[in-house]
């Protein structure tokens, strides 16, 4: 079954503990993108990768670092997370026109 | 720079009424336009998708179609069920140096009544 998975789907964690948010897909897709989702702000884009080793910033990716080492898998790192970065994660996987979308990441900093 | 706006929600309406979920962007050139929909606790799945003007995309009993004149992308579904309750996002992207970037409107939460 083609798919994206993430995980953990939930954490909770202290103000500058550093985590990451893993990001897998079984499509061999190039394109790999993450998403955090705001009440009243809809999704925007953090990072994305157009290939192995080819990555870029979004338009909110400060506080944010991602790596590309294999095609199927594109982390989101937060070295020093604060409140202000608690929000709902989203990891999408694309070959073209429509993104695939993972379950979601629900993180609470305390 | 790009934008969409949605109709405003929630909205609820009752098994079997007519659905239209207003869409309209801002976008320089010609973008595709997407719908996709979010079920409780769930990830976005993509609903339906035009790429050009006067397409229409269409996907379980869904349709909208892609008005270029009138910069609009309306979904609509002629007969909702209980199921259909969800968060109905409306998206485009203007693949630029590769970045296929979604710009997503702020989401319309539907609420189907049996």
């Amino acid at each position: 079954e083609a798919q994206v998975t993430q995980n953990p789907r939930y954490l909770i964690t202290v103000t500058g503990k550093k985590l990451t948010v893993t990001c897998s897909q079984n499509m061999n897709h190039e394109y790999m993108s993450w998403y955090r989702q705001d009440p009243g702000l809809g999704l925007r884009q953090i990072y994305y990768s157009m290939n192995v080793e080819v990555t870029d910033k979004g338009d909110v990716p400060e506080g944010y670092k991602v790596s590309r080492k294999e095609k199927r898998n594109f982390p989101l790192i937060l070295e020093s997370p604060s409140p202000n970065q608690t929000s709902l994660y989203f990891c999408a996987s694309s070959a073209g026109q429509g993104q695939y979308f993972g379950p979601g990441t629900r993180l609470l900093v305390l | 720079g790009n934008s969409v706006t949605q109709m405003e929600g929630p909205v609820t309406l009752s098994e079997e009424a007519f659905l239209t979920i207003n869409c309209t962007y801002t976008a320089t050139g010609y973008p595709s336009l997407f719908w996709y929909v979010q079920y409780p606790g769930e990830g976005l799945q993509l609903l339906l998708k035009a790429t050009k003007a006067d397409d229409k995309g269409s996907n379980k009993g869904f349709e909208a179609t892609y008005r270029k004149e009138t910069t609009s992308f309306h979904l609509e579904k002629g007969s909702v069920q209980v199921s259909d309750s969800a968060v109905y996002f409306c998206a485009l992207t203007r693949p630029n140096f590769g970045n296929e970037k979604l710009t997503f409107g702020t989401g319309t939460r539907l609420t189907i009544i049996p």
